[in-house]
């Protein structure tokens, strides 16, 4: 069974202060790992997909990375908009079967 | 394009009555998909249809559950009898296809509360 963790739970940053999520998985033939961002009150956004260990990719301040064990966002000189829920899935052998992990809520105080 | 659309936003019932959400996903996109969200659970998958079959139930809880695709405009999450344990924020999904390069993305959800 694909599993995913995230971590922390919550983060609070400063305005400007750089920090990084963690997401670990653990799936059996990983297709693809996906990062959304979820704003209080409405569904998942898209941000990215990585497919194989050593890729990155990157989006205004965020930049996603992953390894065969795990994946990074980094969030880079955070602003107060960056403020929600960051999830991390992954999928597996079953095509369009994503397992999410619980997420991070991060918090950027002005 | 108005993404996808579900209704209704909100619905509140009481323990045993019959609940019916509905999405409409986004035009052109051939897969789609329920998910349940809960403070304890997190998102979860219920089920997805591509090309209007169901490909995966695995995740729907109980018989309870059925859903539906009738056409490709339209889909429904049904159930029967309700629970308070049901209550969550339900969401749907639609992508272009199934896969890893084709991007799901998310209604607004349906906040169900079964009292």
């Amino acid at each position: 069974e694909d599993q995913v963790t995230q971590s922390p739970e919550a983060l609070r940053l400063q305005e400007g202060e750089s920090s990084s999520l963690n997401c670990s998985y653990t799936v059996s033939g990983l297709r693809g790992l996906f990062w959304y961002r979820q704003d209080p009150g409405k569904g998942p956004e898209f941000l990215f997909t990585l497919y194989s260990a050593g890729e990155e990719k990157e989006k205004e301040r965020l930049k996603a990375t992953l390894t065969k064990k795990e994946s990074f966002l980094h969030i880079t000189a955070p602003k107060p908009e960056d403020s929600a829920t960051y999830l991390c899935a992954v999928q597996g052998t079953s095509y369009g079967k994503l397992t999410f992990g619980q997420g991070t809520i991060l918090t950027v105080h002005p | 394009d108005a993404g996808v659309i579900q209704s209704p936003r909100h619905e509140v019932t009481e323990m045993g009555q019959e609940v019916t959400l509905r999405c409409k996903p986004i035009s052109g996109h051939n897969s789609l998909f329920w998910y349940r969200q809960t403070m304890m659970r997190g998102l979860e998958l219920l089920i997805y249809f591509n090309n209007n079959v169901p490909i995966d139930d695995s995740g729907m809880p109980e018989d309870r559950f059925s859903a539906k695709m009738p056409n490709a405009s339209f889909s429904t999450l049904k159930i029967q009898p309700s629970e308070p344990r049901d209550s969550a924020v339900y969401f749907c999904a639609s992508s272009e296809d199934l896969g890893t390069r084709y991007e799901q993305y998310f209604g607004p959800g349906t906040r169900l509360t079964v009292t």
